[in-house]
Formats: C-alpha cells, sequence, structure tokens
C-alpha cells in the first residue's frame, strides 16, 4: 500500500542554520506530494505542494523537489528562524485510494 | 473565514461513555476526513466522506462512528469510549477528489482522554 517515511526527530538547529527534513514515500501511479506544518496548539497547514515529477514546490524560503527516481520530497530552507520551530508532516495523495496519507511528523526546534 | 471548527478543543472521559465531536466548515467541500494523532505515528484517518449521504472507513476505523446528512456537518461517535482512543482528532476538509485541488484545510483539534 501507499506510505511516508519521514527522519526521525526532533531536529534541533540554531538561527541560520540550513534545513533539510528527509521524506520518502511508496505508492502506485503518480501521487501528489504535500509539506504540511503544525505550529504548537494549531491544526495543520499546507506548507507546499508538487504534483507531478520534477516539480518543485515552494512556499515562505522552504522548497522540496518531486524526485520520481528516488520516490523522494525532501523539504530544506537555507537560513531557518526561531518562528520556524513546528512540527511537519510529509503527505501524498493517491486519487485510487482517495486518502491524505500522512508519515510520522518531524518535530523542528530553532534556538536563537 | 471560520473554515474548519471543531467542538470542544479537550474533553476527558470515562471508559464505556459516549460522546460526539462536531466538525463543521463552511467552504462548500465535498471531501472531509476524520484523523487521530499519536505520537510517533503521524495521522492516521479515521473515516471520511465524499459527500452528504457518502462515509467510508480509513485505515482506524473500529470504535467510531460517522454520518454526513449535509456538506457543512461531519460528525464523529464514541460509542463506548476506552483508553486506547486517548488521543488528538483533527477534522479536514477539501474541496474535491481531484489531485491539483487536494489542499485540506484542519480543525484545531480535539484533545481526549479516556480515564
Amino acid at each position: 500500500g501507499n506510505s511516508v517515511t519521514q527522519m526521525e526527530g526532533p531536529v534541533t538547529l540554531s538561527e541560520e542554520a540550513f534545513l533539510t527534513i528527509n521524506c520518502t514515500y511508496t505508492a502506485t501511479g503518480y501521487p501528489s506530494l504535500f509539506w504540511y506544518v503544525q505550529y504548537p496548539g494549531e491544526g495543520l497547514q499546507l506548507l507546499l505542494k508538487a504534483t507531478k515529477a520534477d516539480d518543485k514546490g515552494s512556499n515562505k524560503g522552504f522548497e522540496a523537489t518531486y524526485r520520481k527516481e528516488t520516490t523522494s520530497f525532501h523539504l530544506e530552507k537555507g537560513s531557518v528562524q526561531v518562528s520556524d520551530s513546528a512540527v511537519y508532516f510529509c503527505a501524498l495523495f493517491s486519487g485510487g485510494y482517495n486518502k491524505l496519507i500522512f508519515g510520522a511528523g518531524t518535530r523542528l526546534a530553532v534556538h536563537p | 473565514n471560520a473554515g474548519v471548527t471543531q467542538t470542544p478543543k479537550f474533553q476527558v472521559l470515562k471508559t464505556g461513555q459516549s460522546m460526539t465531536l462536531q466538525c463543521a466548515q463552511d467552504m462548500n467541500h465535498e471531501y472531509m476526513s476524520w484523523y487521530r494523532q499519536d505520537p510517533g505515528m503521524g495521522l492516521r484517518l479515521i473515516h471520511y466522506s465524499v459527500g452528504a449521504g457518502i462515509t467510508d472507513q480509513g485505515e482506524v476505523p473500529n470504535g467510531y462512528n460517522v454520518s454526513r446528512s449535509t456538506t457543512e456537518d461531519f460528525p464523529l461517535r464514541l460509542l463506548s469510549a476506552a483508553p486506547s482512543q486517548t488521543s488528538v482528532y483533527f477534522c479536514a476538509s477539501s474541496y474535491s477528489l481531484d489531485t491539483q485541488n487536494t489542499e485540506a484545510f484542519f480543525g484545531q483539534g480535539t484533545r481526549l482522554t479516556v480515564v
């Protein structure tokens, strides 16, 4: 079945450091891929998405590229801020299953 | 914009009690779903609905019932609460199942503790 695997956290960084959170997926067909972010005490909100191979999603300085050859969708940011501290979820949507499937989430803590 | 509204935000139940978690959206979305969030396990789909009158099971449906009598509302019922149902519950909605439009909008969650 379809699944998403994320690197385990927590990830702890200093402000202005480079961020990578790894995400790989298993799916049939051509799923759409997403990164959602959950700030403390809130629900999830969409950060970025990519709907086909080689697409790059970007938002708020975050980027992720849909790599079909490696079945990956790694999240990157060149310079993190304290306000980026949150839990990040990689997810895929496969129309055949009508489901949005999430990874386990990766907690990011950024210190001044 | 209200978006997706969940009530209550917090709830403590005794084992065997029943309750309904409410979810309402004002975006005229066809697709609604319920997830539970547990540490280290991400979000797991409980039930979902592709429109009024249509519901289906997700990954972890046991112990939960849903109905969808209107487009706006999608309540989740716990018939006989168990400690294993202690979790944070999220309701989500999206415009359609089309992969180009499947941004899901989430409520703020309901933290449920079963003692």
